[in-house]
């Protein structure tokens, strides 16, 4: 059993349009994290959400936005996508307040042409 | 604010020998995680090892040990008798309870193991 999926994993597209990447936790975490990996490897946190409390990294553009239809899913939309946003999308999960590990999705491809 | 830094971007070692992933952390907390994930070509993100920052022995999982210096910040990563399948990026990640759960990861040493 998938523990936490992603959908698509490889999504190309062009510049100005908009795509949605969909997550889901069959783990009955209650917080759920967007990682952006750029070409370098590095793996930053992009938004971080449970039911009540949404945090989102100052540096992320208002053109990505998180939408939770409820607790396994956590979808994350981005508006006019520009070359900049080509890189590898990790969704996790976790649970409090055991602070016990992230579980990572297989992480999605995006390539904006 | 917390960082951690990984000063190795790659590293080498030869099958069954044993190599040392280096990891510096910075935090004002006194209660704190610390995670090593691997990460191998197929992409996919695997924990490797936790230490709770409260616990002063070392974790250990198999052929994998950390070496946990609270006072220093320093949190590196041994990885003995290494294998062909240790191929990867390895990333050292610190994580709070009062900064919301968000784990905040290094930039990665990339590990090859030579045969």
């Amino acid at each position: 059993d998938t523990a936490v999926s992603q959908t698509p994993k490889y999504l190309v597209t062009q510049m100005g349009n908009d795509k949605s990447i969909k997550c889901e936790q069959n783990l009955g975490h209650d917080t759920m994290y967007w990682y952006k990996q750029d070409s370098k490897k590095f793996l930053k946190i992009m938004f971080s959400y449970n039911n009540k409390e949404l945090i989102i990294n100052e540096t992320v553009p208002n053109r990505f936005s998180p939408k939770s239809p409820d607790k396994a899913h956590l979808n994350l939309h981005i508006n006019s996508l520009e070359l900049g946003d080509s890189a590898v999308y990790f969704c996790a999960s976790s649970n409090r307040p055991s602070y016990n590990e992230q579980f990572f999705g297989p992480g999605t491809r995006l390539t904006v042409l | 604010a917390q960082t951690v830094t990984q000063s190795q971007p790659e590293m080498s070692v030869q099958e069954a020998e044993t190599v040392t992933l280096s990891c510096t952390y910075d935090t004002s907390e006194n209660n704190y995680y610390l995670f090593w994930y691997k990460q191998p070509p197929s992409r996919q993100m695997i924990l490797v090892i936790r230490q709770e920052a409260y616990k002063q022995q070392n974790a250990t999982e198999n052929r994998f040990s950390v070496n946990f210096q609270k006072a220093a910040k320093s949190f590196s990563l041994k990885i003995s008798d290494s294998q062909l399948g240790d191929t990867a990026m390895y990333f050292c990640a610190f994580m709070t309870p009062n900064t919301g759960n968000q784990f905040y990861f290094g930039t990665g040493t990339s590990l090859t193991v030579i045969p």
